[in-house]
């Protein structure tokens, strides 16, 4: 089974910041990888696919890059709309989730 | 507009069965892998199963093989998962997904979600 990690758990940031967030894959997953947003009470939501994919109507400031093993989810610049946890996902091998990242007010 | 709603979840005691169900709408249902995703209280997300466009590849998390059984119904527009033998632990929030493709890769579209308590 393909194992899913990522850090930090929790990031404290500001309007503005930069952020960046890091997924490990405990095997190479080529550019499997999707990553998700998810805001208490509601459904996850799409954000990128293919590791660097931006799925339609995501706004420009989110970004994703890596392949293999390593990847990372970047918000250029963080509006107050991001704070949320952010939880990637690989599909080469059936599905695993990461344990998430909690993006919240510094 | 794509909408997945989820309902059969409630309150079961330890060693019950459910059946939970999806109704898909506004999309061509039978071109697509569909899944059910859980995420416990207060935890991470979890994948139950998924299942092909046409039922011909079916896949199950660890945790639940051999006691939840997935299933569609195409000329219903409709996914399905019989869960038996229920825990615990098996208490979470079951998020019905679609998948991007005919036989599996990322969840475009999720459910709000039907609750799940598993307690005596």
């Amino acid at each position: 089974d393909i194992q899913m990690t990522q850090s930090p758990s929790t990031l404290s940031a500001s309007v503005g910041d930069r952020v960046t967030i890091t997924c490990r894959a405990s095997q190479s997953i080529s550019s499997w990888l999707a990553w998700y947003q998810q805001k208490p009470g509601k459904a996850p939501q799409l954000l990128i696919y293919k590791a660097s994919s931006l799925e339609s109507g995501v706004p420009s400031r989110f970004s994703g890059s890596g392949s293999g093993t390593e990847f990372t989810l970047s918000i250029s610049s963080l509006q107050s709309d991001d704070f949320a946890t952010y939880y990637c996902q690989q599909y080469n091998s059936y599905f695993t989730f990461g344990p998430g990242t909690k993006v919240d007010i510094k | 507009e794509v909408q997945l709603v989820e309902s059969g979840g409630g309150l079961v005691q330890p060693g019950r069965s459910l059946r939970l169900s999806c109704a898909a709408s506004g999309f061509t249902f039978d071109e697509y892998a569909m899944h059910w995703v859980r995420q416990a209280p207060g935890k991470g997300l979890e994948w139950v199963s998924g299942i092909s466009w046409n039922s011909g590849s079916i896949g199950y998390a660890d945790s639940v093989k051999g006691r939840f059984t997935i299933s569609r119904d195409n000329a219903k527009n409709s996914l399905y998962v019989q869960m038996n033998s229920l825990r615990a632990e098996d208490t979470a929030l079951y998020f019905c997904t679609k998948d991007k493709d005919a036989s599996g890769s990322y969840f475009d579209y999720w459910g709000q979600g039907t609750l799940v308590t598993v307690s005596s």
